[in-house]
């Protein structure tokens, strides 16, 4: 199947500072691509959903100032977590789809982000 | 929330078939199930999808009942490796997200 990559796959970071992650697309172009959350013990969670070229749409309860989505290519997205702190430690995901009709969707391998 | 119901967990004997159930009476005319899975801190991994009619690949089966309200996946031989969480699924159409409910913890036993 098509491949979706994060990087980096782990990250340890300080209070206050920025972490970038970012899902890359390897094999197919992806016109959208979708943002998740997942807690420890927990299922995933939708933070927001990207578009090639447009403005991220935000779930409701996540602070777009503080996730800051790019989608500028169709083969690449970031996601940055500004002025981390430690309650936004936890596993990151990112998910692309690659056309029209009922495909499925790639995930990425995840990011697991620790703010000390 | 997701519109699925799974059973939390399941225990299955390494090399038997596994049976994982899922509800969605609530399904609409073109949403599909689709089934994904996923080991411990890792992304979820795609298996399989169906609208309406029994699919097969190289890693499952999914049975659907004929008015759409349940359906089953199958895994003909589990082996150690396919313990994971199990998410059943339903999407109308490409560009929607996909909404996890909690799933079903699959262990296979030695």
């Amino acid at each position: 199947g098509a491949v979706v990559s994060q990087h980096p796959s782990w990250v340890i970071c300080k209070s206050g500072t920025s972490v970038k992650i970012e899902c890359r697309s390897l094999d197919f172009q992806a016109t959208t691509m979708f943002w998740y959350r997942q807690f420890p013990k927990q299922s995933l969670m939708l933070m927001a959903t990207s578009n090639e070229g447009s403005k991220a749409t935000y779930e409701q309860g996540v602070e777009k100032d503080k996730f800051l989505i790019n989608h500028a290519s169709l083969t690449l997205s970031t996601l940055t977590v500004t002025s981390a702190h430690p309650e936004d430690s936890s596993f990151y995901i990112c998910s692309a789809e690659s056309g029209t009709g009922n495909t499925e969707a790639f995930f990425g391998q995840g990011t697991r982000l620790t703010v000390v | 929330d997701a519109k699925t119901t799974q059973p939390p967990s399941m225990d299955c004997a390494e090399g038997r078939a596994a049976n994982l159930p899922c509800n969605h009476s609530t399904i609409s005319g073109n949403e599909y199930v689709y089934w994904y899975r996923q080991i411990h801190s890792q992304g979820p991994q795609y298996i399989i999808h169906g609208l309406k009619n029994n699919e097969t690949n190289e890693m499952a089966s999914l049975i659907i009942t004929e008015d759409r309200k349940s359906s089953t996946l199958i895994l003909p031989h589990a082996t150690l490796r396919d313990t994971a969480v199990y998410y059943c699924i339903v999407r109308p159409f490409y560009g929607q997200n996909f909404v996890f409910g909690p799933g079903t913890r699959l262990s296979v036993l030695p």
